[in-house]
This record gives structure tokens, sequence and C-alpha cells, in this order.
């Protein structure tokens, strides 16, 4: 089984829905960030959480809020859906120790 | 701006050959650089890194070398493979930053032509 799992894997929405995208990892890692992928600018931090009461703003945050449900759960919400959130959404965990961060397959989020 | 630039969006190399990714950063605090490679529908995943204290790492067909006086960093592939194929990533963290929070590069496509 996968380590750090994503849910959905696909989702297609319409603008102003409000929706999340969970995240789940068995990697036992106190920290977990969500990134998203555009073509041309990498990946982009839009939040990161380094236990369950810390919770910090990333490069990207507007138009998202997030909840750390669990030190193994890390969800990402997009209050109101609009064309330009349409990217590819990734989660990722680490340790205290190192620099390595382990991510999860991806979300593929169309907003129509 | 971005702090982390990767200049070219792809290279095509013949498989055997050696295959050379560059990458550029700006933030003179950034002390720690990784690379990591991404096969379409899948996250990342974590190939080598190198600190500042380094100048070169080297593991198995992989080498990152890393120049600070022109704040750069490459990765070597010797020899390219088929099953390299796929989309490399720089990223970079400050040292000793609480969290451990990476900057990435926009990535470059490499195709291994066999």
């Amino acid at each position: 089984d996968a380590d750090v799992t994503q849910t959905p894997r696909n989702r297609i929405t319409k603008t102003g829905k409000r929706i999340m995208l969970e995240c789940s990892q068995t990697k036992g890692h106190d920290r977990m960030y969500w990134y998203r992928q555009d073509p041309g600018l990498g990946l982009r931090l839009i939040y990161y959480s380094f236990d369950v009461k810390d919770i910090n703003k990333g490069e990207i945050s507007d138009g998202y809020s997030v909840s750390r449900q669990a030190q193994a759960k890390f969800s990402l919400s997009l209050e109101s859906a609009i064309p330009n959130q349409t990217a590819l959404y990734f989660c990722a965990t680490s340790d205290g120790g190192g620099y390595e961060q382990y991510f999860g397959p991806g979300t593929r989020l169309t907003v129509t | 701006d971005q702090q982390v630039k990767q200049n070219s969006p792809s290279l095509s190399v013949q498989e055997g050959r050696i295959s050379i990714l560059n990458c550029d950063y700006t933030n003179s605090m950034f002390d720690y650089f990784l690379w990591y490679k991404k096969y379409p529908a899948e996250g990342p995943t974590f190939l080598i890194s190198i600190s500042s204290i380094k100048d070169k790492n080297e593991d198995g067909r992989f080498t990152v070398f890393l120049n600070k006086s022109a704040k750069h960093l490459s990765l070597h592939i010797v020899p390219s493979q088929p099953g390299d194929s796929a989309v490399y990533f720089c990223a970079a963290s400050p040292y000793m930053e609480y969290g451990n929070k990476l900057v990435f590069g926009a990535g470059t496509i490499l195709r291994v032509k066999s």
C-alpha cells in the first residue's frame, strides 16, 4: 500500500462549488504539505503543517484553507472554486530530521 | 520572482549518452538542494541531494554538482536509459530553517531515445 494517499485522484467541479481534497499518510511523519503544480511553474507551496496544532500559509494560500484532523490526515479545501485553480495538487510529508519530502500521487482538479 | 530556475523546459538524449540537467538559484540562503523525478500520473520521487558543504554527490548513475559561487547545480545521468524519461525538478531549502520548506523549479522534461 502507498505511504501517502490522496483522494480523489481526479475531480471536475463547477465554479463556485466547495471542494475538499484529502491526504492520508502511514509514514508516521509529523510534517505535511500541500502543493499545486502548473505547467511552467513547477510545484508551489499552498499550506504546510508541522504538527496537528500548527498550520502555516505557503506561497499561494489565497482561496484555500486546510485542516489537520490528525497526525496522519491533512485536507485542503477550496471554499469557492474558480477556473484558475485548475491544477494538479500534491500532498507531501516529511519527518523532522531531514529535507526529503515524500509525495502522494496527486489529484487532478478541473474547475469549469 | 522564481528563486529556483530550470531554464531548459526539455532535453532529448540518446540512450547510453550523458544527460545534463541544469538549475540556477538566486537566494544565497539556500543551503541544501534536491532533485526529484516525476513520471506521468505519479507524485515526484526523491532522487539525490547535496548540501553546500559538498560540491559533488554521487549515487550510481546519478551525480549532482554544486557551484555555490555561481549559484548553479547540475544533475548528470550516465549512461542515460529510456526509463529515465521523466520530468526532473530541482528544489532548494535554506539550511536549518524550521520546517524544511522546499522551493521548486519549473522542471525539465527529459526524453531518452532508444
